[in-house]
């Protein structure tokens, strides 16, 4: 089995830009693809980044996501922040027999 | 529009089942290549990927739990189930039911989620 390790808090002003971190223990990071949801209080967790890069539709491109083989991580990136990306941000990714979480992150936006 | 339904008892007592049903509205689970899973998150933390049943049947579970936890699929139903044996505390949590394809095992679809107690 594998980790995903995330960092558990990060802040920023609003307007400015925000890069949340997820590396993965062990096998590729590209291996598999990754997922990133945001989840806000009392609700369930929606996708922002679906393999690796990918925004559904609605999502604004305000949002990006990336993957970097030298560190064996993957990157959600928020620029423009607005007060209403205050949440906690999950990765996620797999391999053949289980799927994996990141811890979370909260997102302040202050 | 795919819509996916949690029900069940809200309160389990320790060293008993818990059972949980989610009933899925916009698409058949016996025709289409989708895993259907369950997923929790206790109070105050992260989530937890408890284990996934794709449309054949097959079967995968979080290394954590496996031993104590069944899925099923009911189809004449279009509902899955889960079966969490021996709970404990540590089992109080949110519990979400999702969709996700074999192609990406991106979680695509959600239930409102469901709150599992465990009291005497």
């Amino acid at each position: 089995n594998f980790m995903l390790t995330q960092p558990h808090s990060v802040s920023e002003s609003p307007g400015k830009t925000v890069t949340i971190s997820c590396t993965r223990s062990s096998g590729n990071i590209d291996g598999n693809y990754v997922e990133w949801y945001q989840q806000r209080p009392g609700s369930a967790p929606t996708t922002v980044i679906y393999e690796d890069d990918q925004r559904p539709s609605g999502v604004p491109d305000r949002f990006s996501g990336s993957i970097d083989r030298s560190s064996n991580s993957a990157s959600l990136t928020i620029s423009g922040l607005k007060t209403e990306d205050e949440a906690d941000y999950y990765c996620q990714s797999y391999d053949s027999t289980s799927r994996v979480f990141g811890g979370g992150t909260k997102l302040t936006v202050l | 529009q795919l819509q996916l339904q949690e029900s069940g008892p809200g309160l389990v007592k320790p060293s008993e089942t818990l059972s949980l049903t989610c009933s899925v509205s916009g698409d058949s689970l016996s025709i289409n290549p989708y895993f259907w899973a369950w997923i929790r998150q206790p109070p105050g933390k992260g989530l937890q990927w408890i284990g996934s049943i794709y449309y054949s049947g097959n079967t995968y579970y979080s290394p954590s739990l496996r031993g104590r936890v069944t899925i099923s699929l009911d189809t004449s139903k279009n509902q899955f189930s889960l079966r969490l044996n021996s709970v404990t505390a540590a089992d109080a949590a949110i519990y979400y039911c999702t969709r996700h394809p074999a192609w990406n095992h991106h979680f695509d679809y959600w239930g409102q989620g469901i709150l599992a107690t465990v009291s005497s």
